[in-house]
């Protein structure tokens, strides 16, 4: 099967310019994950979608960053401005359904703010 | 929340030798426990998984007991192979009562020398 897609897989932007990401899941899976990953970190959760609608949303820096999940499938992260600390990689993740289900994890998308 | 504590931070091993990386976690409610693998620049990949019903589960070389009293759980490689060299990261989910939110350990890099 397709994995998770995700696109641009770099991107280098000026702090206070904007930026978005994409993120196709695996087709199927109802619930869409997007994490935060700083250099020798583990991934954090930003958000969490069970088909088109927000889960978990609360390590998400809701002044700066937006995600939404049209029709249930594609999503978008959005952050607007950027700041020097949001350099690090961005996964997607899609699982079957939210719970105690196998998360599979796209490319990432690694974001350097200068 | 959930708080995961992941060590060692490093581990470097002689090929042939047994790894083994600890990982404890706060919230007791948590339930579900994957490791994920990381080589550089990759997307992290699910390597083994537990559930709070079972104490151990083995997959060829790689083995994760759980010690759901004590709350901490630990991956075992056995025979271990250069391209078993990556950053090796656990996480914990509370699964139904969290969605399936999962929370990372720090990482251990695992460096196997031939």
């Amino acid at each position: 099967e397709a994995g998770v897609a995700q696109s641009p897989r770099y991107k280098i932007i000026e702090k206070r310019q904007s930026v978005a990401f994409w993120c196709n899941p695996i087709s199927g899976h109802a619930t869409l994950y997007w994490y935060q990953q700083i250099l020798g970190q583990g991934p954090k959760l930003l958000i969490q979608f069970q088909n088109n609608g927000v889960v978990d949303d609360s390590q998400l820096p809701k002044d700066r960053f937006s995600a939404e999940r049209l029709k249930g499938v594609d999503s978008t992260l959005k952050i607007q401005p950027a700041k020097l600390e949001d350099s690090a990689v961005y996964l997607c993740a899609s699982s079957l359904a939210s719970g105690t289900y196998e998360q599979y994890f796209g490319p990432g998308t690694r974001l350097t703010v200068t | 929340g959930e708080n995961v504590e992941q060590h060692p931070s490093t581990l470097s091993v002689q090929e042939g030798d047994s790894a083994v990386i600890k990982c404890t976690y706060s919230d007791s409610a948590s339930n579900y426990f994957p490791w994920y693998k990381q080589e550089l620049g990759k997307r992290p990949q699910l390597i083994i998984d537990i559930r709070s019903n079972v104490g151990e589960k083995k997959d060829q070389r790689i083995a994760v007991t759980l010690n759901k009293t004590a709350k901490h759980f630990s991956l075992h490689i056995t025979e271990t192979q250069p391209e078993d060299s990556a950053v090796y990261f656990c996480a914990a989910s509370a699964g139904g009562t969290s969605y399936g939110k999962l929370t990372f350990g720090q990482g251990t890099i695992l460096t196997v020398h031939p």
